[in-house]
This record gives C-alpha cells, sequence and structure tokens, in this order.
C-alpha cells in the first residue's frame, strides 16, 4: 500500500525568503504525485503534478517540485515567498495509471510573516 | 474556482440524524470521488464512482453510502450521525476513470452536535 509522510507540520518563514516542503512516498510500483494548496475555509487547489517525462515539474504561483525516484522524494520548493503563501500544502500520490484514488500527507501549515 | 459545485456549504445537525451532500462535477468529468477531512484522521478517501458505477472503496464507513446519478452529480448519504463524524467533506471530479487528475470541490463542513 502507498503512503505519504510530509515530515514538518509548520514551516515559518519570512516573505520573500525561500522554502522548501518535504514530502516523501511509499510505494512499490510506479505513482503519480500531486502538490495541492487549500486556503483558510476553502476546497484545495492542485498546485502541480509530476505523471512522467521531466522530473522538474513547475505549478502554479511560482512553485515548483522534484520528483527523486531514488529517494521517493517530491518536495515542493519556491524562492520567495509572500504572505498570500500562507496556507496548508498537502503532497499526494496515486499509484500510477491502474489506480484512482489519492492518498493524502497529513499536511504542512506554511506560516509566512512580514 | 476548479468547477466542482457541493451543497451545502454548512450542515449543522444531531446525533442520530442522517444528511446528504451533494457534488456536482466540473462538465465533462465521468469521475467523482468523495473524501473526508478531519482533525485526527487528516485527509481520507472515502469512494469512488465512475459513469454511475462504484470503483473502488476506502475508509468508508457502513452507515455512509453514496451514488452517481444520469446526469453525474454525486450524493453522499451519512446516516446514525455520531460526534466523530464531524468533519469536512469534499467531493473532487475528473475526466478519467484511472489516473486522472483531481479537481477538488469548496467542501461541506458538517457539524455535529
Amino acid at each position: 500500500a502507498q503512503s505519504v509522510t510530509q515530515l514538518d507540520s509548520q514551516v515559518p518563514v519570512f516573505e520573500e525568503a525561500p522554502v522548501e516542503l518535504r514530502c516523501n512516498y511509499s510505494s512499490s510500483v510506479s505513482v503519480y504525485l500531486f502538490w495541492y494548496v487549500q486556503y483558510p475555509n476553502q476546497g484545495l487547489q492542485l498546485l502541480l503534478k509530476y505523471l512522467s517525462g521531466s522530473t522538474l515539474v513547475k505549478g502554479i504561483n511560482g512553485f515548483e517540485a522534484e520528483f527523486n525516484k531514488s529517494q521517493t522524494s517530491f518536495h515542493l520548493r519556491k524562492p520567495s515567498v509572500h504572505i498570500s503563501d500562507t496556507a496548508e500544502y498537502f503532497c499526494a500520490v496515486t499509484e500510477g495509471r491502474g489506480y484512482s484514488t489519492l492518498t493524502f500527507g497529513k499536511g504542512t501549515m506554511l506560516l509566512v510573516s512580514p | 474556482d476548479s468547477g466542482v459545485t457541493q451543497t451545502p456549504k454548512h450542515l449543522i445537525t444531531a446525533t442520530g440524524q442522517r444528511v446528504t451532500l451533494r457534488c456536482s462535477p466540473r462538465s465533462g468529468d465521468l469521475s467523482v470521488y468523495w473524501y473526508q477531512q478531519s482533525l485526527d484522521q487528516g485527509l481520507q478517501f472515502l469512494i469512488h464512482y465512475y459513469n454511475g458505477e462504484e470503483r473502488a472503496k476506502g475508509n468508508i464507513l457502513e452507515r455512509f453510502s453514496a451514488q452517481q446519478f444520469p446526469d453525474l452529480h454525486s450524493e453522499l448519504n451519512l446516516s446514525s450521525l455520531e460526534l466523530g463524524d464531524s468533519a469536512l467533506y469534499f467531493c473532487a471530479s475528473s475526466v478519467k476513470a484511472l489516473g486522472g487528475t483531481q479537481y477538488f470541490g469548496p467542501g461541506t463542513r458538517l457539524l455535529v452536535l
């Protein structure tokens, strides 16, 4: 069975600083990987996804993530954060083409302060 | 706006009651998924329907059931409600039956008193 670990429950950072949110997964088969963002009192919005091809994936709002198969990681990065990036970020995995269900990590709360 | 709509936005009810949550997928999407988000369990997959048929079941209680109608909207029925059922319930939709990107609705916040 697949699982996702988000190592940090909370990441505080100052505005305009870089940030990395960590995600590790475990699966015995090939995977598709996703990052979703949840702003306060809202639903989940897709930030980016890795299905195949280039391991560096660019998403919305200046975020990017890198798929590392050997380290089973899919860390999310942004070179310079804004106050408006304050939200909860969820990493999710589905086991490739033959499966439909998403398994989510517990989430990382990104707190951006001035 | 993902294009997925959910009603109602908020629901307050008492233990032992039954409620129905409704989801309309994005135009053209055939798959509907239901998820529960709670503080202690996080985001958990409940059930998946594709074009009216159940395709996968996750951690869904026997007191919960769902269906997808011919117009592709879906309903999640929660019965004999308990305090622990208080949570955010999300619906997501995708085009494909398998491996498609899921787009989430805004959720229904259920409070059981």
